[in-house]
């Protein structure tokens, strides 16, 4: 059974530019959620996508997008990027036979904005 | 911004040393939920909570859920080094399936 992974680990981009980051989650688990972590900060809820639909949004933009895949993969978009959009960004799963909060997040995608 | 209080924001001690730390609340959450991040790592599930008094134990961590449903704190009995990472608070509501919202977090550093 292998865990969320996410790729890229690091990135660096400029203000302005479009980013795409990448998860796969758990296996069996179809529910696939992104956070953002500022550094010394707990995360922050991003959006949640089940079934590739989002179904539940946090206080972000609308730059901030995502897609979820038939394989329950999901993808987080950014554009447009802002100085402080530079922050670890975390990818969660669970499955439908987890209590409601039970995340296994992956290791993060690393963004900084110069 | 984060809409839970956790305290304290950090905590060095010695190895063998109970801890507490706990998180506050101004709105009922109707799960709490512990987790540990370590260095370059995602945050892993400690303890989940949910009914308002739980008391629940996972090895040498135990955790509560308050009465008001405003706050929780986490207990480690005989801290051993690898004890060391940050440890967050989280709070869910019904029907807001996984959108959690997260304390500040407590960094605990144990001396050998």
């Amino acid at each position: 059974e292998t865990g969320v992974t996410q790729s890229p680990t690091h990135l660096i981009k400029t203000r302005g530019q479009q980013v795409t980051l990448r998860c796969s989650s758990q296996s069996g688990h179809n529910t696939v959620s992104w956070y953002q972590q500022a550094l010394g900060q707990g995360p922050q809820f991003i959006f949640q996508y089940y079934r590739e639909e989002e179904n539940g949004r946090g206080n972000f933009p609308p730059r901030f997008s995502g897609l979820q895949f038939p394989n329950y993969s999901s993808e987080l978009n950014v554009n447009a990027l802002e100085l402080d959009d530079s922050a670890l960004y975390l990818c969660a799963s669970s499955s439908g036979g987890r209590g409601p909060g039970e995340l296994f997040f992956g290791e993060g995608s690393r963004l900084t904005v110069l | 911004g984060q809409q839970l209080n956790q305290s304290p924001q950090s905590m060095f001690i010695q190895e063998g040393e109970d801890v507490s730390m706990n998180c506050t609340s101004s709105s009922i959450f109707n799960t709490w939920l512990w987790y540990k991040q370590d260095p370059g790592e995602g945050p892993v599930l400690l303890i989940a909570l949910y009914k308002a008094g739980e008391l629940t134990s996972n090895g040498r961590l135990t955790a509560q859920f308050g009465i008001t449903r405003k706050d929780s704190f986490l207990n480690i009995s005989a801290s051993i080094p690898s004890d060391v990472g940050i440890y967050f608070c989280a709070g869910a509501r019904n029907n807001a399936g996984n959108m959690l919202t997260f304390g500040g977090g407590t960094r605990l550093m144990v001396k050998p």
